[in-house]
């Protein structure tokens, strides 16, 4: 069975802050995929960042970066700088290598303030 | 191609009636997926199609829950005899390879 655990259910920053969002994953499969995705209050999730298990290379893209550590089974998301319209739920989910279904974390609700 | 469309965006009704929701994918996409969001939870997944061919059904698909997707294009989801608990968003995306593009949604209430 997969599982992906977000810990944080919320986080509260003041805008120009760096914020980490921590997420944990349990999988048998040796092949799988992590991906980030944000749902805004319009409510349609959309597609971050991707990353594959054989690919621990850590990467930037704008303002995100991603910690992808197999020993500890976390892939972790930074917002450098956040921005209110960062503003949002943010979903951690794991795809096996069946490559079919997605498993997701329960979100973390991340407000940023002004 | 605009993404994937889902309809109706919102669907309110009583207990015991039947429901069904549309979800038009990305053209080029071969697979498409059902996933049903509660309040403060994640997208649970319900099942998914290649081409026309239902590939895997969540045990939370239940007898009252049946997914199609006739000739592998658009797919419909229909709810029997609904009851409270089915209050929820219900999330469609498609996907060509690994990772998926969703629609907004079709949240469904019922009173």
């Amino acid at each position: 069975a997969q599982k992906v655990t977000q810990a944080q259910t919320e986080i509260s920053v003041v805008e120009k802050e760096d914020v980490t969002l921590d997420c944990v994953y349990e999988t048998r499969d040796t092949t799988y995929y992590l991906f980030w995705y944000k749902q805004p209050p319009s409510g349609e999730l959309v597609f971050l960042i991707r990353r594959n298990s054989f690919d621990e290379q850590n990467e930037i893209s704008g303002r995100y970066s991603w910690n992808f550590q197999k020993s500890t089974s976390s892939f972790n998301f930074t917002i450098t700088a956040s921005q209110v319209v960062d503003s949002a739920v943010y979903f951690c989910a794991l795809i096996g290598d069946n490559a079919g279904k997605s498993t997701f974390g329960d979100g973390t609700t991340l407000t940023v303030k002004p | 191609d605009t993404g994937v469309s889902q309809n109706p965006r919102h669907k309110i009704t009583k207990r015991g009636q039947n429901v069904t929701f549309r979800c038009d994918p990305i053209s080029e996409h071969n697979r498409l997926y059902w996933y049903r969001q509660t309040l403060g939870q994640g997208p649970e997944f319900l099942t998914y199609f290649q081409n026309e061919a239902q590939l895997e059904k969540s045990r939370l698909l239940s007898d009252r829950f049946s997914a199609e997707r006739p000739k592998g294009s658009f797919s419909t989801l229909e709810i029997q005899r609904t009851e409270q608990g089915d209050s929820a968003m219900y999330l469609c995306a498609s996907s060509f390879g690994i990772g998926y593009t969703f629609g907004s949604g079709t949240r469904l209430t019922v009173v």
